[in-house]
């Protein structure tokens, strides 16, 4: 198995751009995690998806992120405009939500995103 | 709010020793309680994980011990290797939907 795939893996940018990020998860995994990972604040879960309906997305910064999952293979998360304080590790992560609510997730290798 | 509060912030120990990690939660609804370790460059892999049921896992080197009562959990690494130089992240979830919740990280060096 390949695992959850990332790409970028690096993005470098102009603030006011537009940024999309891109995950495909692991075959056969129902659910799908977005984090933001910064020295200041540590990993942080921006958003997750459950058969690809978004659960959970108390944790995006504000309105100029975006996420959305269209199929079960494929994700994105969309920074518009872009601003430097986005600076940041994105990980995407996977996993099969069994119900026991102690399913391991998988994480990807993270797509490093620089805003200049 | 930090809900999972990880300590110390680094850590450094001699080849052989027992790094020890600790992290205390406050919601009481959390039910799992995993470790993550985290080399430089890579995303988060599961190192070990344990319910609120049991008061000690072990896995290998690795031992988790979980006191409910003071809602508090440690991770100990014994005999520590350079090799387990890492980040390390608590973690909670309060299940269903597998969210968790992670703690501030705390970076290991074993030194040979």
């Amino acid at each position: 198995d390949a695992g959850v795939i990332q790409s970028p893996r690096h993005e470098v940018t102009e603030m006011g751009q537009e940024v999309t990020l891109r995950c495909k998860p692991i075959s056969g995994h129902n659910s799908l995690f977005w984090y933001r990972q910064t020295m200041m604040r540590g990993l942080e879960l921006l958003i997750y998806f459950n058969n690809n309906v978004p659960i959970d997305d108390s944790g995006m910064p504000e309105d100029r992120f975006s996420a959305k999952m269209p199929n079960a293979s494929f994700s994105t998360l969309k920074i518009q405009p872009s601003e430097p304080r986005d600076s940041a590790v994105y990980f995407c992560a996977s996993t099969l939500n069994t119900g026991t609510g102690s399913d391991e997730q998988f994480f990807g290798p993270g797509t490093r995103l620089t805003v200049l | 709010q930090q809900q999972v509060k990880q300590s110390p912030q680094s850590l450094i120990v001699q080849k052989g020793g027992i790094s020890i990690i600790n992290c205390a939660y406050e919601n009481t609804a959390f039910d799992y309680f995993p470790w993550y370790q985290q080399f430089p460059g890579k995303g988060p892999a599961l190192l070990i994980a344990i319910r609120p049921d049991v008061s000690e896992k072990k896995e290998g080197r690795f031992t988790i011990s979980f006191n409910k009562s003071a809602k508090q959990f440690s991770l100990h690494i014994m005999d520590s290797q350079p090799g387990d130089s890492a980040t390390y992240f608590c973690a909670a979830s309060p299940g269903g939907y597998n969210k968790l919740i992670f703690g501030a990280g705390t970076r290991l060096a074993v030194h040979p």
